[in-house]
């Protein structure tokens, strides 16, 4: 099946700066890769995705890029905020299903104001 | 707005109890997932399912059953709970199988075997 690893498993950076956060996949078929964030006592909820025929997607301050031949792909999250500071998840679906997703282990990051 | 609700933010059991653990959402959502979330292991798949009756066994399947009975909602059963599986436990809703959709999830259930 599908394994997921996702680094690193915190981080901590200075308001305003840049964070990044890397999974790797096993599972060459995969071919969705999204992002899930949890904040403290709340639900993970969804921030970004990305489908395996694009590069890179942007929203805001939060970017994905995906590198299919590496099977890799990155969070990229520009001049951070304190309200950055929470559980980020990757994740990605296994070969063969829409619906099911296989997630990473989790980044815990923290914005220092 | 999609909601998903958990029967209980809260659960104390002892080792050997039956414990149902129920999930509802209100969108016609056709998959339906469980999971348990625990610290350095991220969210881990237990069962899914993608139509009434219907069910998949995902990653951690052991120890666990699963019921959907109707669309709208799901049901995890623990057997006979013990200790290793106390734990923080997620219900997902998603769309439809035709495309990558959002998985949107509850608001947790703690569950504590004691």
């Amino acid at each position: 099946g599908e394994n997921v690893e996702q680094h690193p498993s915190t981080l901590s950076v200075q308001e305003g700066d840049s964070a990044v956060i890397k999974c790797t996949y096993s599972d060459s078929a995969s071919n969705y890769f999204p992002w899930y964030k949890q904040e403290l006592g709340k639900r993970p909820q969804l921030i970004i995705d990305i489908r395996s025929n694009v590069g890179e997607k942007k929203d805001q301050r939060i970017a994905v890029t995906l590198n299919k031949t590496a099977k890799h792909f990155s969070l990229h999250i520009t001049e951070t905020q304190p309200e950055d500071s929470a559980v980020y998840f990757c994740a990605a679906t296994p070969s063969g299903s829409a619906r099911q997703l296989t997630f990473g282990s989790g980044t815990q990051l923290t914005v220092l104001p | 707005d999609v909601k998903v609700t958990q029967s209980s933010r809260y659960l104390v059991k002892r080792t050997g109890e039956k414990v149902f653990l129920e999930c509802v959402q209100d969108m016609d959502h056709e998959n339906m997932f469980w999971y348990r979330q625990d610290p350095g292991l991220g969210l881990r798949l237990i069962y899914f399912s993608y139509d009434v009756k219907m069910k998949e066994k995902g990653d951690i399947p052991e120890g666990y059953s699963v019921s959907r009975e109707k669309k709208e909602r799901f049901s995890l059963i623990l057997e006979s709970a013990s200790t290793n599986q106390t734990s923080m436990y997620l219900c997902a809703s998603s769309l439809s199988q035709a495309v990558y959709n959002e998985q949107f999830f509850g608001p947790g259930t703690r569950l504590t075997v004691l």
